[in-house]
């Protein structure tokens, strides 16, 4: 069975400290990745997505991320956070199926 | 325009009872998509639903199931409702459910259920 781990399951961070989340899959073959975020009281929303092509994409408010097929990753990253930036971030991966997998989410909080 | 609305917000349910949760997804989008998010877990996908028909299904017993209406909108019903079924009940809308897994999901609120 296809999984998704994000072994990161809290993390605190003082502003302007450097973010990086990490999530990693479990199967090989083309797959989709998503970053998604759930602010405090706010619906889940996309940060980022990969399909293909260069492997560093960049998403809204600062986030990127890379797939590093060897690995099997695709890390979240953010030079510089803010306290605006807590939050509930969550990997998810499909197979070019409908059916994608979420991992256990990475519960961020900054203090200003 | 509106976003994804689901109703209720939050239910409370005892053992063996029904339940029905709904959802209205962005104007224009025909794909719906269900999630249970159990706390503490990522969102587990249930089923999706493309134009009325069934396009996937996830590792959920037949006590789920859920339709698409004309109009776009869904419903998800549980049956036989269990302690494990309390959860926050995630729709999900996308513009064309696209083969390949490559469209952008828009999430709506959730509907909190309470099974006692």
């Amino acid at each position: 069975a296809q999984s998704v781990s994000q072994h990161n399951h809290h993390v605190i961070l003082s502003e302007a400290a450097s973010l990086e989340l990490g999530c990693n899959y479990s199967y090989g073959g083309t797959v989709n990745l998503f970053w998604y975020v759930q602010y405090p009281g706010q619906h889940l929303q996309l940060l980022l997505k990969y399909f293909s092509g260069d492997p560093l994409v960049k998403g809204i408010k600062g986030f990127e991320a890379e797939f590093i097929k060897s690995k099997f990753s695709f890390n979240l990253r953010k030079p510089s956070v803010q306290w605006s930036d807590t939050a509930e971030y969550f990997c998810a991966v499909n197979r070019g199926s409908y059916i994608p997998t979420f991992g256990r989410g990475t519960s961020l909080i900054v203090h200003p | 325009d509106a976003g994804v609305t689901q109703s209720p917000t939050h239910l409370i349910k005892t053992r063996g009872q029904h339940v029905t949760l709904r959802c209205s997804p962005i104007s224009g989008h025909k794909s719906v998509s269900w999630y249970q998010q159990v706390l503490g877990q990522g969102p587990q996908f249930i089923f999706q639903y493309y134009e009325k028909e069934e396009r996937g299904r996830g590792n959920f017993p037949d006590r789920f199931s859920a339709r698409q209406f004309p109009n776009y909108s869904s419903e998800l019903n549980v049956n036989a409702l269990l302690l494990g079924d309390s959860a926050l009940y995630l729709c999900a809308s996308s513009k064309t459910g696209s083969p390949g897994g490559r469209d952008t999901q828009y999430f709506g609120p959730g509907t909190r259920l309470t099974v006692l």
